[in-house]
């Protein structure tokens, strides 16, 4: 079966501090990976997204993350955090089924950026 | 605009009673998904639809049902079955893997 593990479920850090969201993820195949950031009481928002290519990819407001196959992980790295990234954080795995595809997500990180 | 509409943003139910969320999209994608949302918990799936007239159970199906009858629309229908209906519901829809998604609703049994 195929899981995404957010190993986080709470990241509280300060303002301007570097933060890393992690993500594992179990898969037989081929997958794309994506983060997608949910602010409170809306849908999701895409950031980034690894579908082939560079492992590093960068998505908006700032944030990057690195696909690692052989550990199977896709962390979410931002250098210097705003109060404005306060939100819940969700990694999601797409998987191929035929010509078809079945996306799943992770648990979700509440990140809690302080002053 | 070209994107994915919930309606409505908030709904109230009561004990007992049926009710259907609305989801429409105008992306010309085949994938449509729902998904509820419960704290810490995540997204769990209820049923997918990759194209018309078809769908799929997800991992929370019992006490929903879905219909695919045009490739725009995917309502979800929370039945009296549900034992636990209150929560935040997400629509989906997707072509590449790449996810839109909507707005959402909050539904409340009162």
């Amino acid at each position: 079966a195929q899981s995404v593990t957010q190993l986080d479920s709470q990241v509280p850090v300060f303002e301007e501090a570097p933060v890393e969201l992690r993500c594992n993820y179990s898969s037989s195949v081929s997958v794309y990976l994506f983060w997608y950031v949910q602010y409170p009481n809306q849908g999701l928002q895409l950031l980034l997204k690894y579908l082939s290519g560079s492992t590093l990819v960068k998505g908006i407001n700032g944030f990057e993350a690195e696909f690692n196959k052989s550990q199977t992980s896709f962390h979410l790295r931002k250098p210097s955090v705003h109060i404005s990234d306060t939100a819940e954080y969700f990694c999601a795995v797409y998987r191929f089924e035929g010509s078809q595809g079945n996306l799943i997500f992770g648990k979700g990180t509440k990140l809690s950026v302080k002053p | 605009d070209g994107g994915i509409t919930q309606s409505p943003k908030y709904l109230f139910r009561k004990e007992g009673q049926n009710v259907t969320l609305s989801c429409e999209q105008n992306l010309n994608h085949d994938a449509m998904y729902w998904y509820r949302q419960d704290p810490g918990q995540g997204l769990r799936l209820i049923y997918y639809s990759q194209i018309v007239n078809d769908f799929q159970k997800g991992d929370i199906a019992e006490g929903y049902s879905v219909s695919r009858e045009k490739k725009e629309s995917f309502p979800l229908t929370v039945t009296s079955a549900q034992k636990n209906p209150t929560a935040f519901y997400l629509c989906a829809s997707s072509r590449g893997g790449r996810a839109f998604f909507g707005q959402g609703t909050r539904l409340t049994v009162v």
